[in-house]
């Protein structure tokens, strides 16, 4: 019963390319988050977003953008890969309001980039 | 903004020993403090969540404490199996939407 899929479990760019990281989610959440995660450091917000077509930059944004078309989606980008951009990034969606609830993750993007 | 420091980075109990994960936060205005367990090569898993209006929640062999005026909370496990090694987060929120600020991690490793 996977809820947060993201597309690809791996992936491998060159140093330059663009780079899409797709998530989408079935619970009807209504915010959605990209967390990259490194040894030692933990999970870092990149982006999220509380409702279709808003985003917000979070913690580390810096090299990447987000789109928000659909309430069910949430797609990464990588304007121009670099190698320290080589990291886990995990999707993550949560309901709102009424009080709180846990993130749901998905499994991962392992991207290596060269 | 908020900072979440988490301790120790690495821990290590014989099967059966207690294990003790703590957590300080910055902000006062946080209300909500979830643990995440990660397995190696999965993803991150909610085990057990606290309210800052309770200052203890147990479920079965697995508890946290809150303490809102130290501004710190911890994960305890007690009879600690080897299905409990994993790298776990805590993490904390300002409630209703906001996002969460998350721990660096602690890898557990129960040794048998």
């Amino acid at each position: 019963d996977v809820k947060v899929t993201q597309s690809s479990r791996y992936l491998v760019k060159r140093t330059g390319e663009k780079v899409f990281l797709e998530c989408v989610q079935d619970m009807d959440h209504e915010n959605m988050f990209w967390y990259r995660q490194d040894p030692g450091l933990g999970l870092r917000l990149i982006y999220f977003s509380y409702d279709v077509k808003m985003k917000e930059k979070g913690d580390i944004p810096e090299g990447y953008s987000v789109s928000r078309e659909k309430k069910e989606r949430f797609s990464l980008i990588l304007e121009s890969a670099s190698t320290n951009q080589t990291s886990m990034y995990l999707c993550a969606s949560s309901r709102q309001g009424g009080g709180n609830y846990g993130y749901t993750f998905g499994s991962g993007t392992r991207l290596t980039v060269v | 903004g908020e900072n979440v420091e988490q301790h120790p980075s690495t821990l290590s109990v014989q099967e059966g020993d207690s294990a003790v994960i703590k957590c300080t936060y910055s902000d006062s205005a946080s209300n909500y403090f979830p643990w995440y367990k990660q397995e190696l090569g999965k993803r991150p898993q909610l085990i057990i969540d606290i309210r800052s209006n309770v200052g203890e929640k147990k479920d079965q062999r697995i508890a946290v404490t809150l303490n809102k005026t130290a501004k710190h909370f911890s994960l305890h496990i007690t009879e600690t199996q080897p299905e409990d090694s994993a790298v776990y987060f805590c993490a904390a929120s300002k409630g209703y939407g906001q996002n969460f600020v998350f721990g660096p991690g602690t890898r557990l490793s129960v040794l048998p």
